[in-house]
């Protein structure tokens, strides 16, 4: 079983670089790392996934060493709407969707 | 273009009666997988839906089973509810199995007395 070790939380000050560390040192070959985030009361969603090295997209950064065994987070110049709980996952055996959440990191931005 | 939709938002039912949570997925998404969140704690995968039949299923008992309407709406029901059974449900949709992403409801809060 795929699992994930996350902070547990997090603070920063607003208009700093966040990045949350995930360790996931059993991630099989060919499988992807997916980070999502959650706000209070509603479904995760989606933010970046990425298999190596770096990827970017207009909300965040995914930085994957060459091991793989682990991957950072990194949310440019957060702001206070930034506050939520950040899950990093990979796929248990059976597919990608049949994933783990674990219990995230809960990121608290601060003015 | 409706995101993931969920009914009913929230749902009281006290122990041993049976409820129904219902899922509309994403236009265009055939896939449906459906959660548990405890509070504090990470979603955790029940089971999921593609052609009308369960393709995988986490570590839950019998009594949470699920059904995939032709239109790829699904229902979620458990039985002989639990107090520990208490939790937010949610439903995620992708455009088939293969598919990382996933677009997730804002789910149902069920209370469990």
């Amino acid at each position: 079983l795929a699992k994930t070790t996350q902070p547990i939380s997090m603070d920063s000050y607003e208009g700093q670089e966040v990045n949350i560390t995930c360790s996931h040192n059993n991630i099989a070959t060919n499988d992807y790392i997916t980070w999502y985030q959650q706000f209070p009361s509603q479904g995760p969603r989606f933010i970046i996934q990425g298999y190596k090295t770096k990827v970017t997209n207009e909300v965040a950064s995914l930085f994957i060493p060459a091991d793989r065994k682990s991957s950072t987070l990194s949310l440019p110049r957060v702001s206070l709407s930034d506050t939520a709980v950040y899950y990093c996952l990979v796929p248990n055996s059976g597919g990608y969707q049949k994933v783990t959440f674990g219990t995230g990191t809960k990121l608290q931005v601060i003015p | 273009d409706a995101g993931v939709t969920q009914s009913p938002t929230h749902l009281i039912k006290t122990r041993g009666q049976q409820v129904t949570l219902r899922c509309s997925p994403k236009s265009g998404h055939d896939t449906v997988s459906w959660y548990q969140q405890a509070l504090g704690q990470g979603p955790q995968f029940i089971f999921q839906y593609y052609e009308e039949e369960e393709r995988q299923r986490g570590n839950f008992p019998d009594r949470f089973s699920g059904h995939q309407f032709p239109n790829y709406s699904s229902e979620l029901n458990v039985n002989a509810l639990l107090l520990g059974d208490s939790a937010l449900y949610l439903c995620a949709s992708s455009p088939g199995l293969a598919y990382n992403e996933q677009f997730f409801g804002p789910g149902t809060r069920l209370t469990v007395l």
